[in-house]
């Protein structure tokens, strides 16, 4: 069945630094990806909509300069948090749906990837 | 604007127990509704979903929900819980431009005792 990627799983890094954060659709094409934020004990937050070839959606107060969204390819988005501070701490998380945008398809999910800022 | 509510963070039952998990959705029109479930260490799994017609959804691994209009609800149920179903599940509701954006309910933290 179709899989999303998502690397790394964890990471941890100092503050100041950047760290980028892939998510793959393995055997399919995502012209759109969505990038989630979960923080603790809350639920999955919509960070910004990625689409290929074009710039990403930000959701209402996501800092764009902060949190950095490439869509370079049908199955390749990134997001880079740049100069990560410690309340940049959570876990994030993509997803693609499998055929579109529409809501009748198909959403996968990548395992998410714990970020720790110290 | 559409919002997801779950009222339950924490519930524990005894594996064998039947397991209801609670959802409100806020929507203007007739909703498209999720269940996922979020195992430790992974990511998002779908359950089930419903848009439209019979309104009790059956899912995988065992589950089904009710969508009830008048209560505004989309409740989880499974009749004997695995230890295996222990993990956190989450209701969501597609966003109104019907893009597969979805906004998700806080979670219920499920424990299964044995």
């Amino acid at each position: 069945g179709a899989v999303v990627s998502q690397h790394p799983s964890r990471v941890i890094c100092k503050s100041g630094t950047s760290v980028k954060i892939e998510c793959r659709s393995l055997d399919f094409q995502a012209t759109t990806m969505f990038w989630y934020r979960q923080f603790p004990k809350q639920s999955l937050m919509l960070m910004a909509t990625s689409n290929e070839g074009s710039k990403a959606t930000y959701e209402q107060g996501v800092e764009k300069d902060k949190f950095l969204i490439n869509h370079a390819s049908l199955t390749l988005s990134t997001l880079t948090v740049t100069s990560a501070h410690p309340e940049d701490s959570s876990f994030y998380i993509c997803s693609a749906p499998q055929a579109g945008s529409s809501y009748n398809s198909p959403l996968h999910f990548g395992n998410g990837t714990r970020l720790t800022v110290t | 604007a559409q919002s997801v509510t779950q009222p339950d963070i924490h519930i524990t039952v005894s594996e064998g127990a039947s397991l209801e998990l609670r959802c409100n959705y806020s929507y203007g029109a007739t909703p498209y509704l999720f269940w996922y479930v979020q195992s430790p260490g992974q990511g998002l799994q779908l359950l089930l979903k419903y848009f439209s017609g019979d309104t009790l959804v059956q899912g995988i691994k065992g589950f089904e929900a009710e969508f009830k209009r008048s209560q505004s609800s989309f409740n989880l149920r499974k009749p004997s819980v695995h230890w295996s179903d222990a993990a956190e599940y989450f209701c969501a509701v597609v966003a109104l431009t019907g893009a597969n954006n979805l906004f998700f309910g806080t979670g219920t933290r499920l424990t299964v005792i044995p």
